[in-house]
């Protein structure tokens, strides 16, 4: 079955340190999402893309946070520098089309900093 | 106040009874889903709905748009129900809003 890959699983990285994480969507989404969680909330977006391009980026801290989907296919998310109020989880989700369809959720990627 | 509230924010039961999982919004939506987050993260897409019901085994989803309130309903819980349960909306086009989650235990 097809599902959406993100790695890591889990990193533990010191604060001021860089930080990538990685998202492949099932074959043919074109909608890509990136969702930052804190423990007991709800996902946040922080960036959409619709194949290569930029959607909504309103919420990402640009001073920090960068994110890419060159191709329009997989797609890397990276902090720099890393603060301790970064700790959660990161999860990746693509959808169909125009993204109004049902998401597919990655197991997520779990940063904890020190 | 959230555009999304869902409630209870934690709800136990024994196993066998009828669980429902609320969910309200204060906009127009497209569609709303019902999704599941077990501890470790992964979250898994339940249900979409942009009208009436659905049904998938012990779970149905019904969504009343004229009255912005949806209902999630596990028949029969089992201790593995326990997990989660996230509600979400597309306002606008593709963007979601989410609630803030039940946290769903289910002892045996």
């Amino acid at each position: 079955e097809a599902e959406v890959a993100q790695s890591p699983r889990y990193k533990i990285t010191e604060k001021s340190q860089a930080v990538a994480f990685w998202c492949d969507p099932i074959s043919g989404h074109a909608t890509l999402y990136w969702y930052r969680q804190i423990l007991g909330q709800g996902p946040e977006l922080l960036v959409q893309f619709q194949d290569e391009s930029v959607v909504d980026d309103s919420q990402l801290p640009k001073d920090r946070f960068s994110a890419e989907r060159l191709k329009g296919v997989d797609s890397t998310l990276k902090i720099q520098p890393a603060e301790l109020g970064d700790s959660a989880m990161y999860l990746c989700a693509s959808s169909l089309g125009t993204g109004t369809g049902e998401l597919f959720f990655g197991e997520g990627s779990r940063l904890t900093v020190l | 106040k959230n555009e999304v509230e869902q409630s209870p924010q934690n709800l136990t039961a024994q196993e066998g009874e009828f669980i429902t999982i609320n969910c309200s919004y204060s906009v127009g939506i497209s569609a709303l889903h019902w999704l599941q987050q077990h501890p470790g993260g992964g979250i898994v897409s339940l249900f979409m709905l942009s009208s009436g019901k659905k049904k998938h085994g012990r779970l149905i989803a019904t969504i009343n748009i004229q009255e912005k309130h949806s209902s999630l309903h596990i028949t029969a819980s089992h201790p593995r129900d326990s997990a989660v349960y996230i509600c979400a909306v597309n306002i606008g086009g593709s963007r979601l809003t989410f609630g803030e989650g039940t946290q769903l235990t289910v002892n045996p």
